[in-house]
């Protein structure tokens, strides 16, 4: 089955600063690739996605890239603020969005 | 737009009972899945199901089920529950099998 590694697993930056994530996976036919937001006490929040026939999606401060070949992709925020201190999951997918495999989550913090 | 309501918010229950957890999808949702979320195992996917029907199933052991009704709003149901069984179960709704999910805010088990 599909196996998705994340990296780092914490990471403190300062606000203003970029802050980037990076997830590999294992199965080629995964062509979905989303990433969300989870705080305390919440559920996981749907920040961004991409699909396989991109190479990079943005959003405001927030970006996704993906390398089908090197099968992995990474998210990228610009100007940390301390409102995205989070767990952060990606995720990947085949045909079906609904059942996808999460990496093991980053802990981000932004320090004010 | 109402998001994804999960209920109970919390549960605690014996080692040996069993319990149901109850997910309402989002209005025109009509894709239901549900994930296991702990400390030590991250985020595992339980199983999805689509127009009442169960299209996908996670490695669980056989106490956990699940059924959607015509609806969509799912239920699952863990019998016989262990103290593994601890977790935050997460329901995620999605148009259908193939488009963004979305997570409710979990439902909080703790088995005693």
């Amino acid at each position: 089955g599909e196996n998705v590694e994340q990296h780092p697993s914490t990471l403190s930056v300062q606000e203003g600063d970029s802050a980037v994530i990076k997830c590999t996976y294992s199965d080629s036919a995964s062509n979905y690739f989303p990433w969300y937001k989870q705080e305390l006490g919440k559920g996981p929040q749907l920040i961004i996605d991409i699909r396989s026939n991109v190479g990079e999606k943005k959003d405001q401060r927030i970006a996704v890239t993906l390398n089908k070949t090197a099968k992995h992709f990474s998210l990228h925020i610009t100007e940390t603020q301390p409102e995205d201190s989070a767990v952060y999951f990606c995720a990947a997918s085949g045909a079906n969005a609904g059942k996808s495999t999460f990496g093991d989550g980053t802990t981000l913090t932004v320090k004010p | 737009k109402a998001g994804v309501t999960q209920t109970p918010r919390y549960l605690i229950k014996t080692r040996g009972q069993q319990v149901t957890l109850s997910c309402s999808p989002i209005s025109g949702h009509r894709s239901v899945s549900w994930y296991q979320q702990t400390p030590g195992q991250g985020l595992q996917f339980l199983f999805e199901y689509f127009s009442e029907t169960q299209r996908n199933k996670g490695n669980f052991p056989g106490r956990f089920s699940g059924r959607q009704f015509s609806n969509s709003r799912s239920e699952m149901n863990v019998s016989t529950l262990e103290l593994g069984d601890s977790a935050l179960y997460l329901c995620a709704s999605s148009l259908d099998p193939y488009t963004e999910a979305f997570f409710g805010q979990g439902t909080r088990l703790t088995v005693v």
